[in-house]
């Protein structure tokens, strides 16, 4: 069974650019979360979708957006880059369905796409 | 928040010896679950143990859990050069669909 895919694996955008991010989950998989993780400021929730709907959202601004197709693959955008937005951007997939139905909360990550900005 | 807060920051043992990260969190939860990252790659699912457990094994991993203290321990035997990495616990909640992290524990473990 094929992991979490994510493309590209590496990116270099100037600032006031935008980049768009994809994830291709485990197959049978209907939850992709994502994450930035800087030295700073460690591992940050970004969004969470599940069959195509965004259930949870993380605390960044608007210039960070991502949708879910109806293959279950899903794809990020960030906009107006800035310096700081230079991160690892985590991809993790999971089972999650309904919850209580054995959703455990376990998640599937991906190799991370590592966006830098100059 | 469901974040779980793991010490110490870092860690540095020699291989073989023992290593023990701790987490800290505030809400109830449905399970706990510890990753680990190798640097600069994605996460991996370690253990997962569910708040009616208190201990769990798997290979040199140990895992132990206080709800009353809302506290969890990892404890890695026999400790090797290819454990080196950052370790984060994740409490799930259940109410909702996302894990948070906390900073991690570093561990280096020198040959």
């Amino acid at each position: 069974k094929a992991g979490v895919t994510q493309t590209p694996r590496y990116l270099i955008k100037t600032r006031g650019q935008q980049v768009t991010l994809s994830c291709s989950p485990i197959s049978g998989h209907r939850s992709v979360s994502w994450y930035q993780q800087t030295p700073g400021q460690g591992l940050q929730f970004l969004f969470e979708y599940f069959s195509e709907t965004q259930r949870n959202k993380g605390n960044f601004p608007g210039r960070f957006s991502g949708r879910q197709f109806s293959n279950s693959r899903s794809e990020m955008n960030v906009s107006t880059l800035e310096l700081g937005d230079s991160a690892l951007y985590l991809c993790a997939s999971s089972l999650a369905g309904v919850l209580g139905n054995g959703n455990t909360g376990e998640l599937f990550f991906g190799e991370g796409s590592r966006l830098t900005v100059l | 928040s469901q974040q779980g807060e793991e010490d110490p920051q870092a860690l540095s043992i020699q291989e073989g010896e023992n290593a023990t990260m701790n987490c800290s969190y505030k809400t109830s939860i449905n399970n706990l679950q510890w990753y680990r990252q190798n640097s600069g790659r994605g996460l991996v699912h370690l253990i997962l143990i569910r708040s009616n457990e208190r201990e769990k094994h798997s290979g040199r991993l140990r895992v132990t859990l206080d709800t009353s203290k809302k506290s969890s321990s990892l404890l890695i035997t026999a400790s090797r050069a290819a454990d080196t990495a950052s370790y984060f616990c994740a409490p799930f909640g259940g109410s909702n669909y996302k894990l948070t992290f906390g900073k991690g524990t570093l561990l280096t473990v020198n040959p």
